[in-house]
């Protein structure tokens, strides 16, 4: 158990809708990262909290967006959703960003598999 | 930018023999290499990683990698398989070219060991 929970397990929704994805880090764990898997791009780095702010941004459509709260669990949000959104989606913790960091290795979710139909 | 490459979509080994899977990478600056393994319907669970020092990482489950910088190669070897070693395989390096740290992936190596 990585210690990292992701709700909910499945997502069956339509096109078109809007779904929210959260995530719990690690316990201690400051930095949240997420990431989409699909069967054709492999696992995609879409965007990183660190602390409740923004670090990092990968290949992240304008349609999602993610946020970071105090307690440090974090929401993805998918809106707009079109059949190609159809993938896993992880979530990752780890300690923390800077050098002092880089030898942490992340920690995953189960991820959450979204299906839009 | 840093990127990893697994040039293998799928090794086939037999159970009791040794495996490896191939991973090359291309980084600015000193490596930080991981190798994760999923398995069907669950997360990517760390195995082992390299930062500095003996070229011969072990990790968990029996598996071990060994760095070699100037084929910039960071492949992943068990001297003997098992069948619940069956799984998917990636490869990643720490991008510390930005303001984040996250991890990059390869597109991963399915193994397929046989009783």
């Amino acid at each position: 158990d990585s210690g990292v929970t992701q709700t909910p397990k499945h997502l069956i929704t339509a096109t078109g809708q809007r779904v929210t994805l959260r995530c719990s880090p690690r316990s201690g764990d400051l930095s949240v990262y997420w990431y989409q898997q699909s069967l054709d791009q492999g696992l995609q780095f879409l965007i990183q909290y660190y602390n409740g702010e923004e670090r990092a941004k990968g290949n992240i459509l304008e349609r999602f967006s993610a946020q970071q709260f105090p307690d440090l669990h974090s929401e993805l949000n998918l809106s707009s959703l079109e059949l190609g959104d159809s993938a896993l989606y992880f979530c990752a913790s780890s300690v923390g960003v800077g050098q002092t960091s880089y030898n942490s290795p992340l920690h995953f979710g189960n991820g959450t598999r979204l299906t839009v139909t | 930018a840093q990127s990893v490459a697994q040039p293998e979509d799928q090794v086939n080994v037999a159970e009791g023999n040794p495996l490896t899977v191939k991973c090359t990478y291309s980084v600015s600056g000193n490596p930080y290499l991981f190798w994760y393994v999923q398995y069907p319907n669950r997360g990517l669970q760390f195995l082992l990683k390299y930062i500095t020092g003996d070229n011969l990482v072990k990790g968990s489950y029996g598996f071990e990698a060994e760095f070699n910088k100037s084929q910039t190669s960071f492949h992943l070897k068990k001297p003997s398989a098992l069948v619940s070693d069956s799984a998917l395989y990636f490869c990643a390096v720490r991008d510390i070219s930005n303001a984040g740290n996250m991890l990059t992936f390869g597109g991963g190596t399915r193994l397929m060991v046989k009783p």
